[in-house]
């Protein structure tokens, strides 16, 4: 069946660096989407790719969806302390929506 | 902000007690979902919906069991809690193309 691994599953950055997670399927996706889950809270959709190779920005935020739509990447430039959280790549496996572990990102000031 | 809600926030109770952890959402979607999670630990589903009367278990055996007769209502139900059913309970929902979901503020609940 598909499979979403997403890496790194923990990644902790001087406030100022740059972070990178990525998404890999073994499958191709008809469209990925993208939630932030701040610690103590809930998850909430920041974003949906749908096409081939997109790219789409949201201030110091660049996603981006690979040619052969099997990945994903979500690029923070310039990390600050709002960014701490996990971010997630559900995928969608026949009606039920299946979030993983996503990417802890801390950051130090 | 999504019109999402869970209640109760936080629950204490005893082991063996019935609980009912409600839902509800004012969007019309007619997909639900019940994720349990564990303090920064991954979101597991443990059951979702397709509409009224549609109900599946999901990757995450979990003894609770739920209903939807409403659109806008999926509640939970755990007849005998047990300190093992400790975590974090999130609700979601979506509707239309592209499977965006919109979470409650999930119910911490802590079985004694």
């Amino acid at each position: 069946g598909q499979q979403v691994m997403q890496i790194p599953q923990y990644q902790h950055v001087q406030e100022g660096e740059d972070f990178t997670t990525y998404c890999n399927s073994s499958t191709t996706l008809s469209n990925i989407q993208w939630y932030k889950q701040r610690p103590g809270g809930h998850p909430v959709f920041l974003i949906q790719l749908v096409k081939s190779g997109e790219v789409k920005k949201q201030k110091r935020l660049t996603f981006q969806f690979g040619e052969a739509k099997k990945n994903s990447s979500l690029h923070i430039t310039a990390t600050q302390t709002t960014d701490v959280g996990t971010y997630f790549c559900p995928y969608n496996q026949g009606g039920k929506l299946i979030f993983g572990q996503g990417t802890e990102l801390s950051v130090k000031p | 902000e999504a019109d999402i809600y869970q209640t109760p926030r936080y629950l204490v109770i005893g082991t063996g007690k019935k609980i009912t952890l409600e839902c509800s959402q004012t969007m019309g979607h007619d997909k639900m979902y019940w994720y349990q999670q564990d303090p920064g630990m991954e979101l597991h589903l443990i059951h979702y919906s397709y509409g009224v009367n549609s109900t599946e278990k999901g990757d995450l055996s979990s003894e609770s069991t739920v209903s939807r007769i409403r659109t806008e209502h999926f509640p939970l139900t755990l007849e005998s809690a047990r300190p093992s059913h400790t975590s974090q309970y999130l609700c979601a929902s979506s509707g239309g193309r592209g499977w965006i979901a919109f979470f409650g503020q999930g119910t911490r609940l802590t079985v004694v």
